[in-house]
């Protein structure tokens, strides 16, 4: 099964830095999504772009998507001590019917 | 506000036990996930349901089972607890194919 891979896979930045993460992918999408995990809690959806989109917005936080590379990354700006999280990039076969996880990026934002 | 619920954030089990994972959710969410969630193997999927009464198997189907009488629950089944089965299993949902999905807090099983 198809399954996007993250990278780093832990960052540690101080607050006020920039956070950059990569997730690559291995086969065509319809759909690309980033979600955020505190520790032992469940995870909260930030972004979803489309295969037909370059990038997109929120608030701090920016997302590419390259469809040649089969990659995408994700921004965090100015980061911030409640940023710290695993942050996971989920993608879609193209029936869009399953969305796939990699492991995570641990991010650590000290103050 | 969007809200899926699991019934139990943690269990305790013996192996051999028969264990049920509950989840409900309150926004009439055609999908239903059932992950499960381990220290370096990110979230795997182990069922998944696009309607009543349907199932899907995901990648690690083995050793678990599934139900959904009800549009809103979908419960996760384990027939004969083991240990290797000792992880986080998580809930979430979908309105729709290919659209954000919503996760529940999360289950901690401990098969001892």
């Amino acid at each position: 099964s198809q399954q996007g891979e993250e990278d780093p896979q832990a960052l540690s930045i101080q607050e006020g830095e920039n956070a950059t993460m990569n997730c690559s992918y291995k086969t065509s999408i319809n759909n690309l999504q980033w979600y955020r995990q505190n520790s032992g809690r469940g995870l909260v959806h930030l972004i979803l772009i489309r295969s037909n989109e370059r990038e997109k917005h929120s608030g701090r936080l920016r997302v590419t998507l390259d469809t040649s590379k089969k990659s995408s990354s994700l921004l965090i700006t100015a980061s911030r001590a409640a940023d710290t999280a695993s942050y996971f990039c989920a993608t879609d076969e193209n029936t869009g019917n399953q969305f796939y996880f990699g492991t995570g990026t641990s991010l650590t934002v000290i103050p | 506000d969007v809200k899926v619920t699991q019934s139990s954030r943690y269990l305790v089990k013996r192996t051999g036990e028969k264990v049920f994972l509950e989840c409900v959710q309150d926004m009439d969410h055609e999908n239903m996930f059932w992950y499960r969630q381990d220290p370096g193997l990110g979230l795997r999927l182990i069922y998944f349901s696009y309607d009543v009464k349907m199932k899907e198997k995901g990648d690690i189907p083995e050793g678990y089972s599934v139900s959904r009488e009800k549009k809103e629950r979908f419960s996760l089944i384990l027939e004969s607890a083991s240990t290797n089965q000792t992880s986080m299993y998580l809930c979430a949902s979908s309105p729709f194919s290919g659209n954000t999905i919503y996760f529940g807090e999360g289950s901690w099983l401990t098969v001892v």
